[in-house]
């Protein structure tokens, strides 16, 4: 079975610092990987995919993501933190071949970028 | 392009009660996921629909919960009779994935709706 955990609930960051949001997953065979941003009464927003190729991802609003497979690992980073990215960032993976058509999701981290 | 539309925002119901949600995918979009989202937790797929069919309904508690995608468009998810347990958000999502062979796309989110039983 496949499965995402996101070892932190909550991490905080001044604003202007870089920022990490760590993601390690459980897969059978090659994954494909996600990131999604939930801000409060919205629903989940895409911001990157890795498939295939380049281990960094570049996403939407600066951030980007390192695929690292030695340490099934899919941390979402960003150079510069602002106030605005304060919001609940859920890691998910699906498996690249075989009957599991699941988006699994990870239980979620809360960011916090104080000002 | 329009997003994905879900009906209500908020529901509150007593248990044994009955409830249904609607949604509404982007255009163009052949599968269709419903998913429930309990505080604190991420969300977990009820239900995926490829045009009108059930590709995966794995996890769907089949004695109170059902969904259907009549025409292939838009969906219903409806709860008889509801649990104090599923209080939860329910979130849309639709994708351009077809035929399951493709993977790589991402399904984008409607903004939910959330239920309360007391």
């Amino acid at each position: 079975a496949q499965s995402v955990a996101q070892p932190e609930d909550q991490v905080n960051v001044a604003e202007g610092n870089p920022l990490t949001v760590k993601c390690t997953y459980s897969v059978s065979g090659n994954p494909y990987l996600f990131w999604y941003v939930q801000y409060p009464n919205r629903g989940l927003q895409f911001l990157l995919k890795y498939i295939t190729g380049d281990n960094l991802v570049k996403g939407s609003y600066g951030f980007e993501a390192e695929f690292n497979k030695s340490q099934t690992s899919f941390h979402l980073k960003k150079p510069s933190a602002l106030v605005s990215d304060s919001a609940l960032y859920f890691c998910a993976v699906r498996a690249f071949s075989g009957s599991a058509r699941q988006l699994t999701f990870g239980s979620g981290t809360q960011l916090t970028v104080l000002p | 392009e329009a997003g994905v539309a879900q009906s209500p925002r908020y529901k509150i119901i007593e248990k044994r009660q009955s409830v249904a949600f609607w949604c509404n995918p982007i255009s163009g979009h052949a599968t269709l996921y419903w998913y429930q989202q309990i505080l604190g937790q991420g969300p977990k797929l009820l239900i995926q629909f490829q045009n009108n069919g059930v590709v995966d309904d794995s996890q769907l508690p089949k004695d109170r919960f059902s969904a259907e995608r009549l025409k292939g468009v838009d969906s219903t998810l409806k709860i008889q009779p509801a649990k104090l347990e599923d209080s939860a958000v329910y979130l849309c999502a639709s994708s351009l994935e077809v035929g399951g062979t493709v993977m790589t796309y991402e399904q984008y989110f409607g903004p939910g709706t959330r239920l309360t039983v007391t």
